[in-house]
């Protein structure tokens, strides 16, 4: 199966600009989606598809794709976006499976 | 609302089996695909399966081949993950969540999201 690699740990000056990665084969194929994930709490989707987000997810959350890598960007990041960010994809080993990253930390200083 | 809910925390000893459901409302349970992800304690995500409540067809990552069986009831909008042969290394919490597709080719997301079952294997 295919694999999804992330940066474990990334940081952030509060209200500065962030970049956090996500590379695998599976995305030269399948665009990544984004999970926000905060202690304690369910995964939420806050990317998918081709840069988009779902209601409610605040516009400072943007996406994009090159070759293999998949990046969310927040721009002028908040208090509130310190958590665990995830990618996924479908896998492309043909069993209609799925693939995640390894998770990156976020902290906001 | 869109919702997945799912059954309380489970403790099980080693080798048993567990069975944790997800019930599905604000939406066609036979339309979208369940997709079942765990989490260890500190860990990432990890994709154990999905199945299509229409059809009740499954398929399961390679991992847990042979040990997990993913099932489903129409008349209840429930979708069930059963894993058996249980060891301590399967201690983690359980989600189940919506697989999703768009319009443009590639595009595929989960949500929503189950609230999360706890699964505490311990002798």
């Amino acid at each position: 199966s295919s694999e999804l690699t992330q940066d474990p740990a990334v940081s952030v000056a509060l209200g500065q600009t962030v970049r956090i990665t996500c590379q695998g084969d599976s995305l030269r194929v399948y665009y990544a989606s984004w999970y926000q994930q905060k202690p304690g709490q369910a995964p939420v989707l806050v990317l998918y598809g081709r840069n988009k987000r779902p209601s409610g997810i605040p516009d400072r959350f943007s996406g994009s794709r090159s070759g293999n890598t998949a990046s969310l960007t927040i721009t002028g990041a908040q208090a509130e976006d310190e958590a665990d960010y995830h990618c996924n994809s479908r896998d492309t080993s043909g069993y209609h499976g799925w693939v995640f990253g390894g998770g990156t930390k976020l902290t906001v200083l | 609302q869109v919702q997945l809910v799912q059954s309380g925390a489970e403790v099980r000893k080693p080798g048993a089996s567990v069975k944790v459901s997800c019930k599905a409302s604000g939406y066609s349970f036979t339309t979208f695909d369940i997709n079942w992800v765990r989490q260890a304690t500190g860990q990432g995500l990890e994709w154990m399966g999905w199945m299509n409540p229409n059809n009740g067809y499954s398929g399961y990552a390679q991992k847990f081949q042979g040990r997990v069986t993913m099932t489903r009831s129409t008349s209840t909008s429930t979708a069930y993950l059963e894993l058996s042969s249980l060891r301590s290394e399967d201690t983690a919490v359980y989600y189940c969540a919506r697989g999703n597709s768009g319009d443009h080719v590639g595009e595929a997301w989960f949500d929503p999201w189950g609230q999360g079952s706890l699964v505490i294997v311990s002798s």
